[in-house]
Protein backbone atom coordinates (compact mmCIF):
# COMPACT_ATOMS: atom_id res chain seq x y z
CA UNK A 1 0.00 0.00 0.00
CA UNK A 2 1.26 3.20 -1.16
CA UNK A 3 1.99 5.50 2.27
CA UNK A 4 3.63 8.02 3.96
CA UNK A 5 4.47 6.60 7.71
CA UNK A 6 5.30 8.87 10.95
CA UNK A 7 7.07 7.67 13.98
CA UNK A 8 6.43 8.23 16.53
CA UNK A 9 2.70 9.38 16.68
CA UNK A 10 2.68 10.71 20.27
CA UNK A 11 5.50 12.33 22.03
CA UNK A 12 5.54 14.45 25.38
CA UNK A 13 8.95 15.67 26.31
CA UNK A 14 10.99 18.34 28.14
CA UNK A 15 12.84 21.51 27.37
CA UNK A 16 15.75 20.90 26.09
CA UNK A 17 15.78 17.48 25.29
CA UNK A 18 17.14 16.33 21.86
CA UNK A 19 14.58 14.27 19.87
CA UNK A 20 13.61 12.99 15.98
CA UNK A 21 10.36 12.49 14.39
CA UNK A 22 10.92 9.91 11.04
CA UNK A 23 9.01 10.16 7.91
CA UNK A 24 9.19 7.40 5.30
CA UNK A 25 7.18 7.15 1.98
CA UNK A 26 7.57 3.95 -0.21
CA UNK A 27 6.71 5.53 -3.81
CA UNK A 28 9.89 6.61 -4.88
CA UNK A 29 8.66 10.57 -4.00
CA UNK A 30 11.00 12.60 -5.02
CA UNK A 31 9.92 15.54 -3.23
CA UNK A 32 8.99 15.65 0.82
CA UNK A 33 8.14 18.25 3.06
CA UNK A 34 7.71 18.77 6.66
CA UNK A 35 4.80 20.97 8.20
CA UNK A 36 3.51 21.85 11.40
CA UNK A 37 -0.04 22.34 12.27
CA UNK A 38 -1.34 25.23 14.72
CA UNK A 39 -4.68 26.27 15.20
CA UNK A 40 -5.70 29.57 13.68
CA UNK A 41 -2.72 29.39 11.34
CA UNK A 42 -3.15 26.08 8.87
CA UNK A 43 -0.18 24.14 7.60
CA UNK A 44 3.03 26.28 7.71
CA UNK A 45 6.48 24.29 5.99
CA UNK A 46 9.24 24.10 7.83
CA UNK A 47 11.46 22.20 5.21
CA UNK A 48 11.56 20.84 2.17
CA UNK A 49 13.09 18.49 0.08
CA UNK A 50 13.77 18.07 -3.23
CA UNK A 51 16.07 14.97 -3.48
CA UNK A 52 18.77 13.27 -1.75
CA UNK A 53 20.98 14.93 -0.24
CA UNK A 54 19.16 18.37 -1.64
CA UNK A 55 17.22 20.21 1.66
CA UNK A 56 16.17 23.69 2.26
CA UNK A 57 13.76 25.64 4.62
CA UNK A 58 10.51 26.76 4.42
CA UNK A 59 8.15 29.56 6.29
CA UNK A 60 9.09 28.18 9.75
CA UNK A 61 12.61 26.36 10.02
CA UNK A 62 13.68 27.94 13.23
CA UNK A 63 14.30 25.40 16.21
CA UNK A 64 14.30 22.44 13.21
CA UNK A 65 16.87 20.34 11.24
CA UNK A 66 16.26 17.75 8.42
CA UNK A 67 18.22 15.53 6.91
CA UNK A 68 17.82 13.40 3.30
CA UNK A 69 20.39 10.42 3.20
CA UNK A 70 17.96 8.15 1.82
CA UNK A 71 15.25 8.82 -0.85
CA UNK A 72 12.62 7.31 0.92
CA UNK A 73 13.21 8.88 4.77
CA UNK A 74 12.89 12.37 5.76
CA UNK A 75 13.63 12.61 9.90
CA UNK A 76 12.97 16.10 11.68
CA UNK A 77 15.37 16.93 14.16
CA UNK A 78 14.27 18.83 17.10
CA UNK A 79 18.02 19.76 18.82
CA UNK A 80 16.45 21.13 21.93
CA UNK A 81 13.10 21.47 22.39
CA UNK A 82 10.95 24.16 23.65
CA UNK A 83 7.62 24.89 24.60
CA UNK A 84 6.42 26.85 21.73
CA UNK A 85 7.51 23.27 19.18
CA UNK A 86 4.71 22.19 20.84
CA UNK A 87 2.24 21.12 17.71
CA UNK A 88 1.14 18.98 15.36
CA UNK A 89 3.71 17.51 12.67
CA UNK A 90 2.56 15.96 9.46
CA UNK A 91 5.51 14.86 6.69
CA UNK A 92 4.05 14.89 3.20
CA UNK A 93 5.86 13.98 -0.10
CA UNK A 94 4.64 13.91 -3.91
CA UNK A 95 6.54 13.10 -7.18
CA UNK A 96 7.64 16.47 -7.78
CA UNK A 97 7.21 20.01 -6.36
CA UNK A 98 4.31 21.63 -5.26
CA UNK A 99 1.62 21.40 -7.97
CA UNK A 100 1.56 17.68 -7.71
CA UNK A 101 -0.87 15.91 -5.17
CA UNK A 102 0.91 15.81 -1.71
CA UNK A 103 0.73 12.14 0.23
CA UNK A 104 0.34 13.19 3.88
CA UNK A 105 1.43 11.20 7.21
CA UNK A 106 -0.59 10.70 9.71
CA UNK A 107 0.85 12.87 11.94
CA UNK A 108 2.53 13.28 15.47
CA UNK A 109 1.54 15.18 18.10
CA UNK A 110 4.57 17.16 20.12
CA UNK A 111 3.97 18.06 23.76
CA UNK A 112 7.13 19.87 24.91
CA UNK A 113 6.84 20.72 28.87
CA UNK B 1 2.92 37.86 -1.66
CA UNK B 2 1.24 34.67 -2.25
CA UNK B 3 -1.48 34.10 0.43
CA UNK B 4 -4.29 32.12 0.89
CA UNK B 5 -7.62 33.31 2.87
CA UNK B 6 -10.29 31.30 4.27
CA UNK B 7 -12.01 33.94 6.37
CA UNK B 8 -14.41 31.54 7.96
CA UNK B 9 -12.70 29.34 11.08
CA UNK B 10 -16.33 27.17 11.56
CA UNK B 11 -19.28 26.82 9.17
CA UNK B 12 -22.08 25.26 10.53
CA UNK B 13 -24.90 23.98 8.57
CA UNK B 14 -27.47 21.13 8.88
CA UNK B 15 -28.09 18.58 6.83
CA UNK B 16 -29.21 19.11 3.71
CA UNK B 17 -27.94 22.39 3.33
CA UNK B 18 -26.25 24.34 1.04
CA UNK B 19 -22.49 24.47 1.88
CA UNK B 20 -19.75 26.97 0.38
CA UNK B 21 -16.28 27.21 2.06
CA UNK B 22 -14.90 30.02 1.00
CA UNK B 23 -11.26 30.93 -0.18
CA UNK B 24 -9.51 33.87 -1.65
CA UNK B 25 -5.92 34.00 -2.58
CA UNK B 26 -3.25 36.33 -3.91
CA UNK B 27 -0.24 35.52 -6.91
CA UNK B 28 0.80 36.96 -9.38
CA UNK B 29 1.00 34.34 -12.02
CA UNK B 30 -1.19 31.31 -13.07
CA UNK B 31 -1.34 29.28 -9.71
CA UNK B 32 -2.94 25.94 -8.99
CA UNK B 33 -5.35 25.53 -6.85
CA UNK B 34 -6.74 22.79 -4.00
CA UNK B 35 -8.92 21.54 -1.69
CA UNK B 36 -7.29 18.99 1.42
CA UNK B 37 -9.45 17.48 3.89
CA UNK B 38 -8.84 16.21 7.38
CA UNK B 39 -11.40 14.08 8.90
CA UNK B 40 -11.45 13.54 12.53
CA UNK B 41 -8.44 11.74 13.75
CA UNK B 42 -7.02 11.31 10.10
CA UNK B 43 -4.23 12.32 7.95
CA UNK B 44 -4.89 15.50 5.41
CA UNK B 45 -6.03 14.29 2.06
CA UNK B 46 -6.61 15.98 -1.27
CA UNK B 47 -10.18 16.39 -1.79
CA UNK B 48 -10.04 18.41 -5.85
CA UNK B 49 -7.88 20.24 -7.71
CA UNK B 50 -8.79 22.60 -10.00
CA UNK B 51 -7.12 21.72 -13.10
CA UNK B 52 -8.91 18.13 -12.83
CA UNK B 53 -12.56 20.37 -13.05
CA UNK B 54 -13.91 17.24 -11.13
CA UNK B 55 -16.39 16.77 -8.86
CA UNK B 56 -15.38 14.63 -5.72
CA UNK B 57 -18.09 13.51 -2.74
CA UNK B 58 -20.14 15.80 -3.95
CA UNK B 59 -17.92 19.08 -3.84
CA UNK B 60 -17.06 21.23 -6.70
CA UNK B 61 -14.86 24.28 -6.90
CA UNK B 62 -14.99 27.01 -9.80
CA UNK B 63 -11.41 29.07 -9.93
CA UNK B 64 -12.46 32.28 -10.48
CA UNK B 65 -9.43 34.81 -11.76
CA UNK B 66 -11.35 37.68 -11.63
CA UNK B 67 -12.21 37.15 -8.01
CA UNK B 68 -9.00 35.50 -7.41
CA UNK B 69 -11.30 33.20 -5.08
CA UNK B 70 -11.87 29.16 -5.42
CA UNK B 71 -14.81 28.60 -3.08
CA UNK B 72 -16.11 24.62 -2.30
CA UNK B 73 -19.41 24.23 -2.40
CA UNK B 74 -22.08 20.92 -2.06
CA UNK B 75 -25.48 21.69 -3.00
CA UNK B 76 -26.53 19.42 0.04
CA UNK B 77 -24.69 18.65 3.23
CA UNK B 78 -24.33 15.43 4.85
CA UNK B 79 -23.09 14.60 8.25
CA UNK B 80 -19.99 12.52 7.10
CA UNK B 81 -18.83 15.82 5.23
CA UNK B 82 -18.24 17.32 8.80
CA UNK B 83 -14.65 18.00 8.64
CA UNK B 84 -11.57 20.48 8.15
CA UNK B 85 -11.28 21.98 4.85
CA UNK B 86 -8.00 23.61 3.88
CA UNK B 87 -7.56 25.56 0.64
CA UNK B 88 -3.95 25.48 -1.11
CA UNK B 89 -2.24 27.33 -3.68
CA UNK B 90 0.56 25.53 -5.58
CA UNK B 91 3.00 28.46 -7.14
CA UNK B 92 6.29 29.88 -7.59
CA UNK B 93 8.71 31.22 -4.99
CA UNK B 94 11.87 31.65 -4.83
CA UNK B 95 12.39 29.61 -7.92
CA UNK B 96 10.51 26.25 -6.94
CA UNK B 97 7.01 25.15 -6.68
CA UNK B 98 5.53 25.61 -3.06
CA UNK B 99 2.01 24.95 -1.94
CA UNK B 100 0.92 27.28 0.75
CA UNK B 101 -2.11 26.52 2.75
CA UNK B 102 -5.04 28.36 4.02
CA UNK B 103 -5.79 28.35 8.08
CA UNK B 104 -8.36 26.19 7.15
CA UNK B 105 -12.30 26.25 7.92
CA UNK B 106 -13.94 23.74 10.16
CA UNK B 107 -17.31 22.60 9.06
CA UNK B 108 -19.66 20.57 10.99
CA UNK B 109 -23.00 19.22 9.33
CA UNK B 110 -26.15 19.04 12.02
CA UNK B 111 -28.90 16.41 11.97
Amino acid sequence: EAQVTQNPRYLITVTGKKLTVTCSQNMNHEYMSWYRQDPGLGLRQIYYSMNVEVTDKGDVPEGYKVSRKEKRNFPLILESPSPNQTSLYFCASSSRQGSETQYFGPGTRLLVL
Amino acid sequence: AQRVTQPEKLLSVFKGAPVELKCNYSYSGSPELFWYVQYSRQRLQLLLRHISRESIKGFTADLNKGETSFHLKKPFAQEEDSAMYYCALSGKSGGYNKLIFGAGTRLAVHP
